[in-house]
């Protein structure tokens, strides 16, 4: 059984750049979570896809976008970088939505910094 | 709003007991978890709560109280490699927006 992988392990931007990071959820997993983590602070959730469709966001920008396949792994696109944007984006894949208790295993982040 | 309190650092010495306490006030509630994070790792699931009272799973256990809006996890003969952040996350019943808020995270230190 495969876990959550994430995609790069660490990047550098500047600001006004655009981002893709990349999830591939764990093996019979539907459902992947997005989550910021500013340094020394708890993840805060960005959205959630449920079989490829956006099911829930949290208090983020519209530059904040994203996607899932048909094999569910999933992209997080940030446009228009600011220097806030740098955190650690944690992917979380489940079986069935976040929303009812169901265990999110994490992958092990992508350290995004926007200079 | 959401808001989730939880100590920003707590020491405790190896082979010791250490609660670690969370309040919550949040939309709704369905379910806590609490989860293990080392420094630039994953975060890793310990628990689940979804009913009052005691979850025992080894060394680590977790209470929760619906009423008094308060969990704990409490851990036991404490290992040098407990030595991470530990989340307290609670799942609220604004499913459309955020469905899992996390508090800041406690980071425990174990010392010799």
């Amino acid at each position: 059984e495969t876990g959550v992988t994430q995609s790069p392990t660490h990047l550098i931007k500047t600001r006004g750049q655009q981002v893709t990071l990349r999830c591939s959820s764990q093996s019979g997993h539907n459902t992947v979570s997005w989550y910021q983590q500013a340094l020394g602070q708890g993840p805060q959730f960005i959205f959630q896809y449920y079989r490829e469709e956006e099911n829930g966001r949290g208090n983020f920008p519209p530059r904040f976008s994203g996607l899932q396949f048909p094999n569910y792994s999933s992209e997080l696109n940030v446009n228009a970088l600011e220097l806030d944007d740098s955190a650690l984006y944690l992917c979380a894949s489940s079986l069935g939505l976040a929303g009812v208790g169901n265990e999110q295993f994490f992958g092990p982040g992508t350290r995004l910094t926007v200079l | 709003g959401q808001n989730i309190d939880q100590p920003t650092e707590m020491t405790a010495t190896e082979g010791a007991i250490v609660q670690i306490n969370c309040t919550y006030q949040t939309s709704g509630f369905n379910g806590l978890f609490w989860y293990q994070q080392h420094a630039g790792e994953a975060p890793t699931f310990l628990s689940y709560n979804v009913l009052d009272g005691l979850e025992e799973k080894g060394r680590f256990s977790s209470f929760l109280s619906r009423s008094k809006g308060y969990s704990y996890l409490l851990l036991k003969e404490l290992q040098m490699k407990d030595s991470a952040s530990y989340l307290c996350a609670v799942i609220t019943t604004d499913s459309g927006n955020t469905p899992l808020v996390f508090g800041k995270g406690t980071r425990l230190s174990v010392i010799a």
